[in-house]
């Protein structure tokens, strides 16, 4: 059965403060992997997709990276702005609860 | 550009009463179309997903029903809620052939009392 995993399921840190959302995978054949951004009452929003291990996105402090197992949303010098809640999904529709990230100005 | 409709935005509705949630897509034909509900504590559930006018496919058994009556019209609906049907539901399309990259709407906040 297709899984998707995530941690921490909430992750506070300081304006500045680098750090890296989880998301774990089993799946057969995959046929991408999928980050989303989602704020509170909203749909969420596309991100980055990556299909194969060693693939990175970078969008702004933003970068995702994929390896056979897991894929990491690193965060770099995150501001107030980038609170949101993360998802991550495969094979295009089976998501993870999600990573809520806040950002302590 | 290629915009989706959800409404109504929020809707409090008592246990044993319809539903009739409606998704509209704008600036794309024959899109593949998806209803998700996201319940409090929990992921992102896949209720149904259309590739086509009158072709549904249902993930979860359950009192909900979809229905694709025109190309870019997905309905969702009820005919006796339950408590466990509250949550958030989003209609959203895809795009992409090898793995499909999703856009969503702005979701319907329902409770049932």
């Amino acid at each position: 059965e297709d899984q998707v995993t995530q941690s921490p399921e909430a992750l506070r840190l300081q304006e500045g403060e680098s750090s890296s959302l989880n998301c774990s995978y089993t799946v057969s054949g995959l046929r991408g992997l999928f980050w989303y951004r989602q704020d509170p009452g909203k749909g969420p929003e596309f991100l980055f997709t990556l299909y194969s291990a060693g693939e990175e996105k970078e969008k702004e402090r933003l970068k995702a990276t994929l390896t056979k197992k897991e894929s990491f949303l690193h965060i770099t010098a995150p501001k107030p702005e980038d609170s949101a809640t993360y998802l991550c999904a495969v094979q295009a529709v089976i998501f993870g609860k999600g990573t809520r990230l806040h950002i302590l100005p | 550009s290629q915009t989706i409709h959800q409404w109504p935005a929020t809707l409090v509705q008592p246990v044993g009463s319809p539903l009739s949630l409606e998704c509209t897509v704008e600036g794309t034909s024959n899109p593949n179309l998806y209803w998700y509900r996201q319940a409090a504590g929990r992921g992102l559930q896949l209720l149904f997903y259309s590739v086509g006018i009158g072709q549904i496919s249902s993930e979860v058994p359950q009192n909900l029903s979809a229905s694709r009556p025109q190309d870019r019209q997905f309905i969702l609906s009820s005919k006796k809620l339950l408590l466990s049907d509250s949550g958030f539901y989003l209609c959203a399309r895809g795009e992409g052939t090898s793995g499909e990259k999703l856009f969503f709407g702005s979701g319907t906040q329902l409770s049932v009392l």
